[in-house]
C-alpha cells in the first residue's frame, strides 16, 4: 500500500513562491502516476496537474499554467510541486495524490499554503 | 473540460436510512477501452479525501458494501444502502477519461 508524507505547512507573502514535496513509501515514484490536486478554505477540489501515462509527461492544468512546476527525485521517492508568484487566491490545502491502479487512489495528507501580507 | 454537476448539495439522513447522490457529466465518460471512469471520494470532515469508487461501480480496497455506484455514460448514482455515523462528510464524484481531472461541487452528507 502507497503512503503519502508531505511536508508542513507554509506561509508566504504575496509573489513569492512555495515548494511542497510529498514522500512516497510503500512503492517507487516510477510505479506510479503523482497528482496534485487544492482545496481553497470551504471549497470543493481543484486538479492542478500531474503525469499523464499515455503521453508519458506532466500536464499542467490551464489555470495553473506557468506558475507551477511539479518534478520529482527518483533518489528519494520524493515528488515536488512548486508554484510561484502567489496571491491570496493561492491559499489552500496542497494534497498530492498517485495513481497506481486507479486515478487518485492514494492521498497525502495535505500541506496548508498560506498567502498573506 | 468536462464539467461534473452532483445533486444534492447536502444530505441529511437518519441513521440505518438509505442515501443517494447524483452526478453527472457534462461527456460520456465511456472510453474506447470500455471503460466508463467515473470516481467517487469521500472526505470526512479534517481529513484527506479517499477514494470509495472507481469506474463506476467498483468498490475500493476496504470500502464497506453499504456503498454501492452505478450509471453509465453521463449518469451517475451513489447509493449508501444504510447511513452510519462514521458516513459523514462530503462527497465528491470525478471524471477520469480526460484530463484536466474534473470533480463535482460536493454533496455534504450529515447525520440527522
Amino acid at each position: 500500500q502507497v503512503q503519502l508524507v508531505q511536508s508542513g505547512a507554509e506561509v508566504k507573502k504575496p509573489g513569492a513562491s512555495v515548494k511542497v514535496s510529498c514522500k512516497v513509501s510503500g512503492y517507487t515514484l516510477t510505479e506510479l502516476s503523482m497528482h496534485w490536486v487544492r482545496q481553497a478554505p470551504g471549497k470543493g477540489l481543484e486538479w492542478m496537474g500531474g503525469f499523464d501515462p499515455e503521453d508519458g509527461e506532466t500536464i499542467y492544468a490551464q489555470k495553473f499554467q506557468g506558475r507551477v512546476t511539479m518534478t520529482e527525485d527518483t533518489s528519494t521517492d520524493t515528488a515536488y510541486m512548486e508554484l510561484s508568484s502567489l496571491r491570496s487566491e493561492d491559499t489552500a490545502v496542497y494534497y498530492c495524490a498517485t495513481a497506481t491502479q486507479q486515478w487518485l487512489d492514494y492521498w497525502g495528507q495535505g500541506t496548508l499554503v498560506t498567502v498573506s501580507s | 473540460d468536462i464539467v461534473m454537476t452532483q445533486t444534492p448539495l447536502s444530505l441529511s439522513v437518519t441513521p440505518g436510512q438509505p442515501a443517494s447522490i447524483s452526478c453527472k457529466s457534462s461527456q460520456s465518460l465511456l472510453h474506447s477501452d470500455g471503460k466508463t471512469y467515473l470516481y467517487w471520494y469521500l472526505q470526512k470532515p479534517g481529513q484527506s479525501p479517499q477514494l470509495l469508487i472507481y469506474e463506476v461501480s467498483s468498490r475500493f480496497s476496504g470500502v464497506p458494501d453499504r456503498f454501492s455506484g452505478s450509471g453509465s455514460g453521463t449518469d451517475f448514482t451513489l447509493k449508501i444502502s444504510r447511513v452510519e455515523a462514521e458516513d459523514v462528510g462530503v462527497y465528491y464524484c470525478m471524471q477520469g477519461i480526460h484530463l484536466p481531472l474534473t470533480f463535482g461541487q460536493g454533496t455534504r452528507l450529515e447525520i440527522k
